[in-house]
């Protein structure tokens, strides 16, 4: 069965300095891996996703994210926050086929000025 | 493309009304998905649908909620009688096979 643990459900960061939301996945097999972002009051938006391609994969905004198959881990990075990045975040497994998706419970960003 | 493309933005109803929202995926897409999020319990996946056939309708809360899909380019998403906690914000999302999920602007439902 697949399921997506996010180990915290906030994280608070002063603008400039790194961002690290973790995301530990449960998979039965080889997973694709996605990150989204929704701002306040607005839709999900894909930031990045991970395919079984290269490990270290790159997303938009600056955001990066590296799939780590010995520790299940899936975690986001960003080198330097910004007030923009202030939002909710989602990792994501993907069913078997793509048929379904399992969704973490998300990860409120707050970035401090 | 334009997106998926979901209406109406914003409903507000009094309790017992049917209420309808609607849902076009993006062009070539076969899978979609209807979701509910709220403050309480986050997003559920509450209904998708492959090559315009339900697949999956156990997030589905109760028989007030019912939805179709009779082709590929549209869907709809009922609810009757309306009850006061079904106010949430209810997203759809399409993607094509063996890609990831492109989410819809949502729809803001307020039962009163």
């Amino acid at each position: 069965a697949q399921s997506v643990t996010q180990l915290d459900s906030h994280v608070s960061v002063s603008e400039g300095t790194p961002v690290l939301l973790r995301c530990n996945y449960s998979s039965s097999y080889s997973p694709s891996l996605f990150w989204y972002v929704q701002h306040p009051n607005k839709g999900l938006q894909l930031l990045l996703k991970y395919t079984s391609a290269a490990t270290l994969v790159k997303g938009i905004n600056g955001f990066e994210a590296e799939f780590k198959k010995s520790e299940t881990s899936f975690h986001l990075t960003k080198p330097s926050a910004h007030m923009s990045d202030a939002a909710e975040y989602f990792c994501v497994v993907s069913g078997d086929n793509f048929n379904k998706f399992y969704f973490g419970s998300g990860t409120k960003l707050n970035v401090k000025p | 493309d334009a997106g998926v493309i979901q209406s109406p933005r914003h409903e507000v109803t009094e309790m017992g009304q049917e209420v309808t929202l609607r849902c076009k995926p993006i062009s070539g897409h076969n899978s979609l998905f209807w979701y509910r999020q709220t403050m309480m319990r986050g997003l559920e996946l509450l209904i998708y649908f492959n090559n315009n056939v339900p697949i999956d309708d156990s997030g589905m809360p109760e028989d007030r909620f019912s939805a179709k899909m009779p082709n590929a380019s549209f869907s709809t998403l009922k609810i009757q009688p309306s009850e006061p906690r079904d106010s949430a914000v209810y997203f759809c999302a399409s993607s094509r096979a063996g890609s990831e999920q492109y989410f819809g602007p949502g729809t803001r439902l307020t039962v009163t």
